[in-house]
C-alpha cells in the first residue's frame, strides 16, 4: 500500500502547455511539500501545506499553483510550461514538527520540449 | 539562512571498502538532521536521523552517521559497502518546527561501488 503516490510518473509536454501532477498521502500527515530536483539533483522545496493551509512559498514562479483540497491531497499546476521546468518532482509528507522525517512519492519526471 | 554541504560529490569505491560521506551545516539553533538515500530511479528513502542525545546514530542497512555541534557535522559512514549502496546520498537539516518543516538539502554525492 503506497504512502505517497503521485501521478503520473512521467510528463512529456510541449512548451506553452498546462499540466497537473497529483499527489495523495495515505499516512495521515498534517503536512505535505512539492520539491524539485534538477539535473544535477540538487532538490529544492517550493512549497509546503499544513491542514490545507500554504505554508511555505520559496519563490517560485506564479506560473506554478499548489492545491490541497484536503490534508491528504496536494496538486501541483503549471501554467504556460518552459523548458527550464524540466525536473522531477517530488511530492512528500510529514507530521507536523521539525523532528518529523519526509516521506517521499516517487517522483514525476516532468519533460518540456 | 541554513544551508548544507556535502563536500564528496562523486566517490568511487570497491566493495568492502569503508565508507564516510561529509556533511557540514550552518545554522547557529538547535537542528535536526537526516540522511536520505535515492537509489537509481527511486525516491528518497530515510537512513538515519539525529534529534538529541546520543550523538552517534545508527541507521538500517548498516549505516551510521556521527554528529558533531562544534564542527556543524553530520558525517555518514558505513564500515564495509556493497555493490547494492550504488545510489545518491543527501545530507538533510530541518530547523523549522511546528508547522513550518522545511527540509534543506545537500547537493547529494553520488556514491559507486565496484563489484
Amino acid at each position: 500500500d503506497t504512502a505517497v503516490s503521485q501521478t503520473p510518473k512521467y510528463l512529456v509536454t510541449q512548451m506553452g502547455n498546462d499540466k497537473s501532477i497529483k499527489c495523495e498521502q495515505n499516512l495521515g500527515h498534517d503536512t505535505m511539500y512539492w520539491y524539485k530536483q534538477d539535473s544535477k539533483k540538487f532538490l529544492k522545496i517550493m512549497f509546503s501545506y499544513n491542514n490545507k493551509e500554504l505554508i511555505i512559498n520559496e519563490t517560485v514562479p506564479n506560473r506554478f499553483s499548489p492545491k490541497s483540497p484536503d490534508k491528504a491531497h496536494l496538486n501541483l499546476h503549471i501554467n504556460s510550461l518552459e523548458l527550464g521546468d524540466s525536473a522531477v518532482y517530488f511530492c512528500a509528507s510529514s507530521p507536523t514538527g521539525g523532528r518529523a522525517e519526509a516521506f517521499f512519492g516517487q517522483g514525476t519526471r516532468l519533460t518540456v520540449v | 539562512a541554513q544551508s548544507v554541504s556535502q563536500h564528496n560529490h562523486h566517490v568511487i569505491l570497491s566493495e568492502a571498502a569503508s565508507l564516510e560521506l561529509g556533511c557540514n551545516y550552518s545554522y547557529g539553533g538547535t537542528v535536526n538532521l537526516f540522511w536520505y538515500v535515492q537509489y537509481p530511479g527511486q525516491h528518497l528513502q530515510l537512513l538515519l536521523k539525529y534529534f538529541s542525545g546520543d550523538p552517534l546514530v545508527k541507521g538500517i542497512k548498516g549505516f551510521e552517521a556521527e554528529f558533531i555541534k562544534s564542527k556543524f557535522s553530520f558525517n555518514l559512514r558505513k564500515p564495509s559497502v556493497q555493490w547494492s549502496d550504488t545510489a545518491e546520498y543527501f545530507c538533510a537539516v530541518n530547523a523549522g518546527g511546528g508547522a513550518t518543516n522545511k527540509l534543506i538539502f545537500g547537493t547529494g554525492t553520488l556514491l559507486a561501488v565496484q563489484p
